[in-house]
């Protein structure tokens, strides 16, 4: 079945990092792929996205690109702030039969960044 | 905020209890969906709904239950409750019954603890 991996964390870092989070997935056909984020406390929050191979998702300075050949999705930002401190999960749509989709997580990564 | 209203936020309850958490959709989302993220198996997809009708199932136990009203809320039952279901509960919604590029919103969860 579908399976996304993506790197375990937590990740510290310090404000102005250049942030890397590793992501890969399994499955048939041609996802879709997300990553989400979700701050304390709250829920998650749809970052960026990618719907084809070749795709750059970028959202408040992070930027995923889908790579088809390598089955990867992963997430970077150029200079980290307190405020990026949540957990991020990377996820992929994909086609489940009939008319439906379903919607599959990692397992999320910490990512904590100190002033 | 993302539109999605969960009750109650949290909850404690005794083993073999059952509860029933609640979801309001974003205005105008016929879908909804049920997650359960736990420590230990992140973020498992439950349960949709789409417009009234049980759309795809996931790692849904029989214990539990779903079911979307004529109103478009939706409920979960959590029956024969045991401590291994203590976890965070998340519902999600989207317009449409989730195509490839479905963005689906998600609610700031119900945190169960069952001691």
């Amino acid at each position: 079945g579908d399976s996304v991996t993506q790197m375990e964390g937590p990740v510290t870092l310090s404000e102005e990092a250049f942030l890397t989070i590793n992501c890969t997935y399994t499955a048939t056909g041609y996802p879709s792929l997300f990553w989400y984020v979700q701050y304390p406390g709250e829920g998650l929050q749809l970052l960026l996205k990618a719907t084809k191979a070749d795709d750059k998702g970028s959202n408040k300075g992070f930027e995923a690109t889908y790579r088809k050949e390598t089955t990867s999705f992963h997430l970077e930002k150029g200079s980290v702030q307190v405020s990026d401190s949540a957990v991020y999960f990377c996820a992929l749509r994909s086609y489940s039969g009939g008319s439906n989709y379903k919607l599959t997580f990692g397992k999320g990564t910490l990512l904590t960044v100190n002033p | 905020d993302s539109g999605v209203t969960q009750t109650p936020k949290h909850l404690i309850t005794a083993t073999g209890q059952r509860v029933t958490l609640r979801c309001s959709p974003r205005s105008g989302d016929l879908s909804v969906y049920w997650y359960q993220q736990s420590l230990d198996q992140g973020l498992q997809f439950l349960i949709q709904y789409y417009n009234g009708e049980e759309r795809a199932k996931g790692n849904i136990l029989e214990r539990f239950s779903a079911q979307q009203f004529p109103d478009l809320h939706s409920e979960l039952n959590l029956s024969s409750l045991e401590l291994g279901d203590s976890a965070l509960y998340f519902c999600a919604s989207s317009v449409g019954a989730g195509g490839a590029n479905t963005e689906a919103f998600f609610g700031q969860g119900t945190r169960l603890t069952v001691v």
